[in-house]
């Protein structure tokens, strides 16, 4: 079975600074897939950066770049120069690759201040 | 370009009273397409995904059910509501497993009373 932990319930961050959201998982399948959604006041699941489980590199989309530890099993997502529009429900999921299923962590909330 | 539709946008309705919750996608074909509940605050709960029509695994045993009546269309449906069913349900689907990330609709916002 897989599970995802966010242990970070709502976090605060000055705008223009960066901010990281912490995320581990579990999981006993060898290939899988990470993934952070961001989701707006609004409802609107937004998909942010996806990390495959065999990938070298950390994967980076614009302000967005994730920290993979794939010892620690964590996927922390570390977001750059915080704009007010950040602010919303993060949530980290992942996906074993010979499956469907994406398995969600509980979230957290950025509130990001002027 | 893909992009998938949910219909309605807010709903309340009585304990008692069926439920039918439509999403459809556009732009693809053969997709996997799932349905989540959100309860207000809280991660999101996969309830039913389908890998193709006529297919559906529940993940959670209770009083709804889905239906894929065709390669792009997805419903929710329960004879009676309860009051636990309230929440904010959300379709999404994904054009295969590992990589592919899940793109989801606009939601739907339950409220039984």
């Amino acid at each position: 079975a897989q599970k995802i932990t966010q242990t970070q319930p709502g976090m605060f961050v000055q705008e223009k600074e960066a901010v990281t959201l912490d995320c581990t998982y579990d999981t006993s399948d060898p290939s899988y897939g990470l993934f952070w959604y961001k989701q707006p006041s609004s409802g609107e699941m937004i998909f942010l950066i996806y990390q495959g489980s065999y990938d070298q590199q950390n994967a980076t989309e614009g302000r967005y770049s994730l920290n993979f530890q794939k010892a620690r099993k964590s996927a922390n997502l570390v977001i750059s120069a915080s704009q007010l529009g950040d602010s919303a429900m993060y949530f980290c999921a992942m996906r074993a690759n010979s499956g469907n299923k994406l398995v969600f962590g509980a979230g957290t909330i950025l509130r990001v201040k002027s | 370009s893909q992009t998938i539709h949910q219909w309605p946008a807010t709903l309340v309705q009585p304990v008692g009273s069926p439920l039918s919750l439509e999403c459809t996608v556009e732009g693809t074909s053969n997709p996997n397409l799932y349905w989540y509940r959100q309860a207000a605050g809280r991660g999101l709960q996969l309830l039913f995904y389908s890998v193709g029509i006529g297919q559906i695994s529940s993940e959670v045993p209770q009083n709804l059910s889905a239906s894929r009546p065709q390669d792009r269309q997805f419903i929710l449906s329960s004879k009676k509501l309860l009051l636990s069913d309230s929440g904010f349900y959300l379709c999404a689907y994904d054009l295969g497993a590992g990589g592919d990330e899940q793109y989801f609709g606009p939601g739907t916002r339950l409220t039984v009373t």
